[in-house]
């Protein structure tokens, strides 16, 4: 099992908002960052730190995290951010890096 | 720009050993807190972290599959080799590798990937 814990789907309507999150014991010291990955293609940074997006990622997309948990916010959900999203944190030893089992966000 | 791009076999027959390139442009593996690292996905399956190569030349595994894996880089050529022995038909999977920046301790991404090369292993 991973050290990460997202739920496996959610569903969201268009123009809605989703909230995607990721539970693990590493998410107390250290942040998540967020991937996009869309069929057939390689995944893309959305979130990192402490809410940063990357250069032309939507400002719709926001990061936030407490405790031992981070989310990803999509706020006004677009047909295009239909996805599978990954999080991806240190692991408990501090040596290791771990991914989240995925969320599929399927946008109705 | 920076760019990656993973070459290797797309087949390879069980107990072989695989050697995947990841070639990269943009940046310079000998700058503070630039690393690379590979990360796998099976068919239909989730994001794995196999292991990453740093600055200073200190690697990291997956611990699962640390006995298998081997990280190198050559600097001068802008190139990170990973090598996995003994493969077996559960190592199908796309292999991508990815810049990984360490902003701080607490702060790491993975920002940008290559396109990923699919790899079969089978008889």
């Amino acid at each position: 099992s991973s050290e990460l814990t997202q739920d496996p789907a959610v569903s969201v309507g268009l123009g809605q908002t989703v909230r995607i999150t990721c539970q693990g014991d590493s998410l107390r010291n250290y942040y998540a960052s967020w991937y996009q990955q869309k069929p057939g293609q390689a995944p893309v940074l959305v979130i990192y730190g402490n809410n940063h997006r990357p250069s032309g990622i939507p400002d719709r997309f926001s990061g936030s995290s407490s405790g031992n948990t981070a989310s990803l916010t999509i706020t006004g959900t677009q047909a295009e951010d239909e996805a599978d999203y990954y999080c991806k944190s240190r692991g408990s030893s501090g040596n290791h890096l771990v991914f989240g089992g995925g969320t599929k966000v399927t946008v109705l | 720009q920076v760019t990656l791009r993973e070459s290797g076999p797309a087949l390879v027959k069980p107990t072989q050993t695989l050697t995947l390139t990841c070639t990269f442009s943009g940046f310079s593996l000998s700058t503070s807190g630039m690393c690379v690292s590979w990360i796998r996905q099976p068919p239909g399956k989730a994001l794995e972290w196999l292991a990453l190569i740093d600055w200073d030349d200190d690697k990291f595994y997956n611990t699962s599959l640390k006995t298998r894996l081997t990280i190198s880089k050559d600097t001068s050529e802008n190139r990170v080799v990973l090598t996995m022995t003994n493969v077996d038909p559960v190592d199908t999977a796309t292999y991508y590798c990815a810049r990984l920046y360490i902003a701080t301790a607490d702060v790491t991404w993975f920002d940008p990937w290559g396109q990923g090369t699919l790899v079969t292993v089978s008889s």
